[in-house]
């Protein structure tokens, strides 16, 4: 069946660190790619997506691309700030909206 | 607009009782979803509703789980003879077509705790 799996927290990081969240899925199709954002005290928003290979999501300075060949997915941003703490998860849907998501990543970002 | 609203936000209740989760999708959204979020965990998958219809609920854990969407909008996910181990944050999403591609709109989630 499909998977995701991501790398574990908590990820401390200094501001303007650059961040890097590892996503890898297994699919027996072709997923659109997501990852979703949990902010302290707010519900799951979701942060960029892609929907087929080579596509690459960006917004709010994250960018991740979608890359079959090595099933990943992964979350980057070059400059961290504090108001990026929160907790990253990665998610896959196939042909309808069912999303599967990894144990997500929180990451604390310190002045 | 709106986003997606879930009552109550909070619901402690006893081993063994019946409870109600109420969802308020975004109105036009035709698809909607029931997810749970254990502690530390990613959220999981329990129902998705076409419209009225339940497209798929293979997602729900047993028989004491239960969810209706009478009307396309608003849902309602019902655990009977609740157990500690249900305890856990219910997540509600919905979507305008249900396309995989498509965003899914979470609401806040309500917190069941079964003493």
């Amino acid at each position: 069946g499909n998977s995701v799996t991501q790398m574990e927290g908590p990820v401390t990081l200094s501001e303007e660190a650059f961040l890097t969240i590892n996503c890898t899925y297994t699919a027996t199709g072709y997923p659109s790619l997501f990852w979703y954002v949990q902010y302290p005290g707010e519900g799951l928003q979701l942060l960029l997506k892609a929907t087929k290979a080579d596509d690459k999501g960006s917004n709010k300075g994250f960018e991740a691309t979608y890359r079959k060949e090595t099933t990943s997915f992964h979350l980057e941003k070059g400059s961290v700030q504090v108001s990026d703490s929160a907790v990253y998860f990665c998610a896959l849907s196939e042909s309808w909206g069912k999303l599967q998501f990894g144990a997500g990543t929180q990451v604390v970002v310190t002045p | 607009g709106a986003g997606v609203s879930q009552t109550p936000s909070n619901k402690v209740t006893e081993k063994g009782k019946y409870v109600e989760l109420r969802c308020d999708p975004i109105s036009g959204h035709t698809a909607l979803y029931w997810y749970r979020q254990s502690l530390g965990q990613g959220p999981e998958f329990l129902i998705y509703f076409q419209g009225t219809g339940a497209a798929d609920d293979s997602g729900l854990p047993n028989d004491r789980f239960f969810a209706v969407r009478p009307e396309g909008s608003v849902s309602t996910l019902k655990i009977q003879r609740t157990e500690r181990g249900d305890s856990a944050v219910y997540l509600c999403a919905s979507s305008v077509a249900g396309e995989g591609q498509e965003t899914q709109y979470f609401g806040p989630g309500t917190r069941l705790l079964v003493l």
